[in-house]
């Protein structure tokens, strides 16, 4: 079983759906959680990242922790063409940079005109 | 954040050469990593790059096949040796940053690599 699990989609909405991205883990250590956001042929930009269980939002992107499921989500409120990308979760154990991050496949988007 | 540029930035190689990536960043950092992305794959760390000490290098990947220099704090290199198809992939560098208070790390554009 990988330590965290993405649905790769592709997932395809219409211009203005909310969108909702998953990622499941297992390893209950993680405890800080990222969503990147990665457009065709660019390195991973971080988008959003929390700590805590709940909720944090950032404009149309709401980013949520459920640590006792261990499941995380992104939304997207209003979604533009200009999201279209691959989003990507990521995780690790305790502050500091030498902590490496465990990412998910990541999840393919496409929002159509 | 940190400006990284990645050198090349794609190329085409045959079956057993090498070739070196080069990864600059715009203010001195401690820590680089290098990643790779495979399609339909997580990214998976490769090794981590200390200035002034041999790279750790994560389960599964070893020196001799991808040798990393680090001789200063704003320039490392990866060097993908002894290529096969196997190794086609998206290579990226990587460096640890703060956003709100918390490290997080930020990633050059990459370097997409296909073997024949």
């Amino acid at each position: 079983q990988k330590e965290v699990e993405q649905d790769p989609g592709p997932l395809s909405v219409p211009e203005g759906a909310i969108v909702s991205l998953n990622c499941t883990y297992s390893n209950s250590a993680f405890q800080y959680f990222m969503w990147y956001r990665q457009y065709s042929r660019k390195g991973p930009e971080l988008l959003m990242y929390t700590y805590s269980s709940g909720n944090k939002e950032d404009g149309r992107f709401t980013a949520q922790v459920d640590k006792s499921s261990k499941y995380i989500s992104l939304f997207i409120r209003d979604s533009q063409p200009s999201d279209s990308a691959t989003y990507l979760c990521a995780m690790r154990w305790v502050t500091g940079g030498g902590n490496k991050l465990t990412f998910g496949t990541g999840t393919q988007l496409k929002v159509e005109l | 954040s940190a400006v990284i540029s990645q050198k090349p930035s794609r190329d085409i190689c045959q079956r057993g050469t090498s070739l070196t990536i080069q990864c600059q960043v715009d203010s001195q950092v401690t820590m680089m990593f290098w990643y790779r992305q495979q399609p339909g794959q997580s990214l998976t760390l490769i090794a981590t790059a200390n200035q002034g000490s041999e790279a750790t290098y994560e389960s599964g990947f070893v020196i001799d096949k991808f040798p990393i220099s680090r001789p200063n704090l704003t320039f490392s290199t990866l060097t993908v040796s002894n290529m096969s198809p196997e190794d086609s992939s998206i290579y990226l560098c990587s460096v640890t940053g703060t956003s709100g208070g918390t490290d997080t790390q930020y990633f050059g554009p990459g370097t997409r690599l296909t073997v024949l």
